[in-house]
């Protein structure tokens, strides 16, 4: 139990349409990170949002977007659903994003399925 | 960009019997870490390296970080069922304040 929560735990949607999805950060940690992990690769980093705004991104295109709140959970948002995004997105939260050290602790994910 | 080539893809191995698997890098990192997902579940964090050349232990776990800062392995020893799962590498850099992964060594445990 890393308490991180994602959330939904399962999604499906169809090409073209747009998603919300929903994170919950550790008590105390202000940084939080998505990444897109696909069937059989390892987690790519979208982006990281530090005290509510970005602080670095992947190659992802501008219809990946996302939010951080006072309270630091967070959303990701995708525009215009193409099949490829289907993936398990995950979460992950830190304690500061200068001084931790990279300790990331990875919420369960949510599996998004574009049909 | 940077990319981690990480080595065996899978392993299929009898209980009792060590582990080893690699990373490699084209890049620098400053940061290894060695993650574990099992089936349902986000990446969890083993062991992290933060100097070229450390060693470091966690239970029957220990890794090390390279001396050129472009690799890293992880060895497992005396493996047990519950040792099965996909294994990550990933190396981190402040200046760029991101993981990057590599594609995971997936691990089966023979009873």
């Amino acid at each position: 139990e890393t308490g991180v929560t994602q959330s939904p735990t399962h999604l499906i949607k169809t090409r073209g349409q747009q998603v919300t999805l929903r994170c919950s950060s550790q008590s105390g940690h202000n940084t939080v990170s998505w990444y897109q992990q696909a069937l059989g690769q390892g987690p790519q980093f979208i982006f990281q949002y530090y005290r509510e705004e970005e602080n670095g991104r992947g190659n992802f295109p501008p219809r990946f977007s996302g939010l951080q709140f006072p309270n630091y959970s967070s959303e990701l948002n995708v525009n215009a659903l193409e099949l490829d995004d289907s993936a398990l997105y995950l979460c992950a939260s830190s304690p500061d994003w200068a001084g931790s050290k990279n300790i990331q602790y990875f919420g369960a994910g949510t599996r998004l399925s574009v049909l | 960009g940077q990319q981690l080539n990480q080595s065996p893809q899978s392993m299929f191995i009898q209980e009792g019997e060590d582990v080893s698997m690699n990373c490699t890098s084209s890049s620098i990192f400053n940061t290894w870490l060695w993650y574990k997902q099992d089936p349902g579940e986000g990446p969890v964090l083993l062991i992290a390296l933060y100097k070229a050349g450390e060693l470091t232990s966690n239970g029957r776990l220990t890794a090390q970080f390279g001396i050129t800062r472009k690799d890293s392995f992880l060895n497992i020893s005396a493996s047990i069922p519950s040792d099965v799962g996909i294994y990550f590498c990933a190396g981190f850099n402040t200046n760029a304040g991101k993981s990057t992964f590599g594609d995971g060594t997936t691990l089966t445990v023979k009873p």
